[in-house]
């Protein structure tokens, strides 16, 4: 069965730096990938989608995911991390029927 | 376009009670999907329609839990009787087509707390 694995619940970055979020997923065939923000008390809103056509996606608000098919992995990158990008970012993936979610990384951003 | 819809926004009930949670999804959409939030499970998937008709049903938790979709406008998800393990945040999420394909819009959820 498909699963999508975050690496750390929690990830702090100070303002300007780098934002890299990982996700991999399980899969023998690439699935459909995507990542998803929530900001509190708000649903989850898509950052940007991987349907094969390229494997560097560029999102919302200055975020980009690349597709790595030897290691499985999907990672979620921003060079210059904002107080606004500061929320909970969910990895997904889907291939035969509907979407499964990663347990989320928490993204915290200091002054 | 007012996105999906989803009513009410915070639910506060005692055990034993029925709760009825609803959901409008995008005009145009054919699939409808019904998740939990908690902090132990994360977000899980608990049923899908397509067309008004439910798909898969595999993650509701119980028989205590049941969904309807009476028309392409409407989905109502209750838990009757309610207990506090309940207690989650449910979101309901639409998408045109094969969902997984073109991602979903999901709605801003309503915060269940059974006390």
């Amino acid at each position: 069965a498909q699963s999508v694995t975050q690496l750390g619940s929690h990830v702090s970055v100070s303002e300007g730096a780098l934002v890299l979020l990982r996700c991999n997923y399980s899969s023998s065939v690439p699935p459909y990938l995507f990542w998803y923000v929530q900001y509190p008390n708000q649903g989850l809103q898509l950052l940007l989608k991987y349907t094969s056509a390229a494997t560097l996606v560029k999102g919302i608000n200055g975020f980009e995911a690349e597709f790595k098919k030897s290691e499985t992995s999907f990672h979620l990158t921003k060079p210059s991390a904002h107080m606004s990008d500061a929320a909970e970012y969910f990895c997904a993936a889907g291939s035969q029927g509907n979407l499964i979610f990663g347990k989320g990384t928490k993204l915290s951003v200091k002054p | 376009d007012a996105g999906v819809i989803q009513s009410p926004r915070h639910e506060v009930t005692e055990m034993g009670q029925e709760v009825t949670l609803r959901c409008k999804p995008i005009s145009g959409h054919d699939y409808l999907f019904w998740y939990r939030q908690t902090m132990m499970r994360g977000l899980e998937l608990l049923i899908y329609f397509n067309n008004n008709v439910p798909i898969d049903d595999s993650g509701m938790p119980e028989d205590r839990f049941s969904a309807k979709m009476p028309n392409a406008s409407f989905s109502t998800l209750k838990i009757q009787p309610s207990e506090p393990r309940d207690s989650a945040v449910y979101f309901c999420a639409s998408s045109a087509r094969t969902g997984f394909a073109y991602g979903y819009t999901f709605g801003s959820g309503t915060r269940l707390t059974v006390v």
